[in-house]
């Protein structure tokens, strides 16, 4: 079974569209992520929900809005899409949100393209 | 300067080879650190955490030098299967979970 889930994989769009990435995990933790991995590699975090309540929010635009309607689920919806913004995302979660040594499970990650 | 520095590699080595990657972060208040892997256009998945003390996992040593802001992973008798990219990782604060990750480097295991 699937850890942490992650729709759609693959995602192609026109610039100025507007999008959403939904992520799921089954782990039963409390806290989530959203990352940016872009064309260099380097993989940034974007959000972070405990329980529901938003903990992390580093300086991204906010055409950029995470959802969490309960603590399984974190969605990220992407308003006035640029090409900029093309780049794998990825979810991951860990059980609590402190103590800096609780291991963040990572999902499979989307693929957006915005052409 | 980055907050977590690594040579991106590739480091091409032979089945059986020894090698070591090292990483330096910027943060001296920095409070945990890992490394994770990560396959070509999968996930990144946890390693191991590397401890003061350093720490062994079978053939992975971690190491962490606090006074010099530097960390290290030596893989031992590599495999094939260690192919792949090693994502060096600092948490800055002992609270929330965020993790800074560096760029990564890359290693290339052939027969």
């Amino acid at each position: 079974d699937t850890a942490v889930s992650q729709t759609p994989k693959y995602l192609v769009t026109q610039m100025g569209n507007d999008k959403s990435i939904k992520c799921e995990q089954n782990l039963g933790h409390d806290t989530m992520y959203w990352y940016k991995q872009d064309s260099k590699k380097f993989l940034k975090i974007m959000f972070s929900y405990n329980n529901k309540e938003l903990i992390i929010n580093e300086t991204v635009p906010n055409r950029f809005s995470p959802k969490s309607p309960d603590k399984a689920h974190l969605n990220l919806h992407i308003n006035s899409l640029e090409l900029g913004d093309s780049a794998v995302y990825f979810c991951a979660s860990s059980q609590g949100m402190g103590g800096g040594q609780e291991t963040q499970y990572f999902g499979p990650g989307t693929r957006l393209l915005v052409l | 300067r980055k907050e977590v520095e690594q040579d991106p590699g590739p480091f091409n080595v032979p089945e059986g080879a020894t090698v070591a990657f090292n990483c330096t972060y910027s943060n001296s208040a920095s409070q945990s650190f890992f490394w994770y892997r990560q396959d070509c256009r999968k996930e990144p998945k946890l390693l191991m955490s590397v401890y003061s003390s350093g720490n062994e996992d079978g053939r992975f040593t971690a190491q962490l030098n606090r006074a010099s802001q530097y960390i290290s992973l030596l893989i031992r008798d590599s495999k094939l299967s260690d192919s792949a990219t090693y994502l060096c990782v600092v948490n800055p604060s002992g609270g929330y979970n965020k993790l800074i990750f560096g760029a990564g480097t890359r290693l290339a295991v052939h027969p």
